[in-house]
């Protein structure tokens, strides 16, 4: 089974600034099926980028993610007020899909 | 539009049995695996099973296996999870999700409103 692991647990930024977020899972995700979500308080998580760093449809480009392998990284490069959120790595599979612990961006 | 409406949730004593339902709407919901996720009060997203656009194949957390049951009407547009042996851990928001993708691997790029299951007597 593998394991993703989030870090930091919680990132604390002010508007405008710049959000890096680690995903490491325990073995190689060769295929790349590394997704992010975001989850507003309250709400369902909203997919953000899939295949480690292809955005999703609507999904703005302040947006990114990049890494193979056992590394991977969301970055948010200005954050506005709605990103002032929750976010989660997953890998999804044709057998297995686990969810990393979340990192919550919170503001400074 | 694509739309994932959840229905089924509510209190139920520990060790009773309990279905979720999942209307789809705006999409070929045939060609499409689907799945449950849910999330414990304060606590993170948990995937809890997956069914194949067909409903021949079908996949579980092992947290769950055994006790709960992915199905899907096909005809109806309606995803189920079927949950018995109903545990106080099981107390959770259930979201029903989408293949991003028709008959592929994907990520879940659609989500319904969620569902709160309470267990407790």
């Amino acid at each position: 089974e593998i394991v993703l692991t989030q870090s930091p647990g919680t990132l604390s930024l002010s508007p405008g600034g710049r959000a890096t977020l680690s995903c490491r899972a325990s073995q190689s995700l060769s295929s790349g099926y590394l997704a992010w979500y975001r989850q507003k308080p309250g709400q369902a998580p909203r997919l953000l980028i899939y295949g480690a760093s292809s955005r999703a449809t609507g999904i703005p480009d302040r947006f990114s993610g990049s890494g193979s392998g056992t590394d991977f990284t969301l970055t948010i490069s200005r954050l506005e007020p709605e990103d002032f959120a929750v976010y989660y790595c997953q890998h999804y599979g044709s057998s297995s899909w686990t969810f990393g612990q979340g990192t919550k961006v919170e503001i400074k | 539009q694509v739309q994932l409406v959840q229905s089924g949730g509510g209190v139920v004593q520990p060790g009773r049995s309990l279905r979720l339902s999942c209307a789809a709407s705006g999409f070929t919901f045939s060609g499409y695996a689907m799945y449950w996720v849910r999330q414990a009060p304060g606590k993170g997203l948990d995937w809890v099973a997956a069914i194949s656009y067909d409903g021949h194949k079908t996949f579980y957390a092992d947290s769950v296996k055994d006790r709960f049951t992915i199905s899907r009407d096909n005809s109806k547009n309606i995803l189920y999870l079927q949950m018995k042996s109903l545990r106080p851990d099981d107390t959770a928001v259930y979201y029903c999700a989408r293949n991003l993708s028709a008959f592929a691997v994907a990520a879940s790029g659609y989500w319904g409103q969620g569902t709160l299951l309470t267990v407790s007597s």
